[in-house]
């Protein structure tokens, strides 16, 4: 499986900041995700990042508040805009390599906003 | 929309003893199904997987069970270890959904010794 990187992993922002998280992966792949987790919840899709194009947000995530970018095939970055404490939470980039329906998580990124 | 079930939310077995979770998936034209461990403070990771084509999978202690009539696939685990204990997700991906995948909301998984 792909080794997949993110960073930072883990950071503390104050309300009305911006935190870019970095994924990077060692090899090229097809699908490029990004995820919210909340403490004890399940894994909520933002966004599928598109190599090349807008990313595709899911129902209640907008590209002001969560823009994306992915200029290649090994890497993509989330931004939180604008942040109150309601975006305290960890963030997860996922991939899907080629041929492939596996889906691979990076190690996350712990946001804490005050 | 689709949408994923999973049972228990809470699952607390003896160590040695089998576990058992279960997923109920919405969409007949569903084809992987993916279980997915997460350890506190960790990433979820893939623990296995299974194709709408195939009926069961199996890998050392931990085995996947897919019925396709009723919509439901199940994770078996034998002979629990204390290592098992941790949150186990299930998922579905649909065959229109590009590769994305709709989660259930998860089950802990305690293992008493």
């Amino acid at each position: 499986s792909a080794v997949i990187s993110q960073k930072p992993s883990r950071d503390i922002c104050q309300r009305g900041t911006s935190l870019t998280i970095q994924c990077q992966v060692d090899s090229q792949v097809t699908m490029m995700f990004w995820y919210r987790q909340q403490p004890g919840q399940s894994l909520t899709l933002i966004a599928t990042a598109n190599q090349g194009s807008e990313a595709t947000y899911e129902s209640g995530f907008v590209i002001d508040k969560f823009p994306i970018s992915r200029p290649n095939l090994t890497f993509s970055t989330l931004t939180v805009s604008n942040m109150s404490p309601e975006d305290s939470s960890i963030y997860l980039c996922s991939v899907v390599a080629g041929g492939s329906y596996e889906q691979y998580f990076g190690p996350g990124t712990r946001l804490t906003v005050t | 929309g689709e949408n994923v079930e999973q049972h228990p939310s809470t699952l607390s077995v003896q160590e040695g003893d089998s576990a058992v979770i279960k997923c109920t998936y919405s969409d007949s034209a569903s084809n992987y199904f993916p279980w997915y461990k997460q350890e506190l403070g960790k990433r979820p990771q893939l623990i296995i997987d299974i194709r709408s084509n195939v009926g069961e999978k199996k890998d050392q202690r931990i085995a996947v069970t897919l019925n396709k009539t009723a919509k439901h696939f199940s994770l078996h685990i034998t002979e629990t270890q204390p290592e098992d204990s941790a949150v186990y997700f299930c998922a579905a991906r649909y065959m229109d959904s590009n590769y994305q995948l709709i989660w259930g909301a998860g089950t802990k998984l305690i293992i008493k010794p």
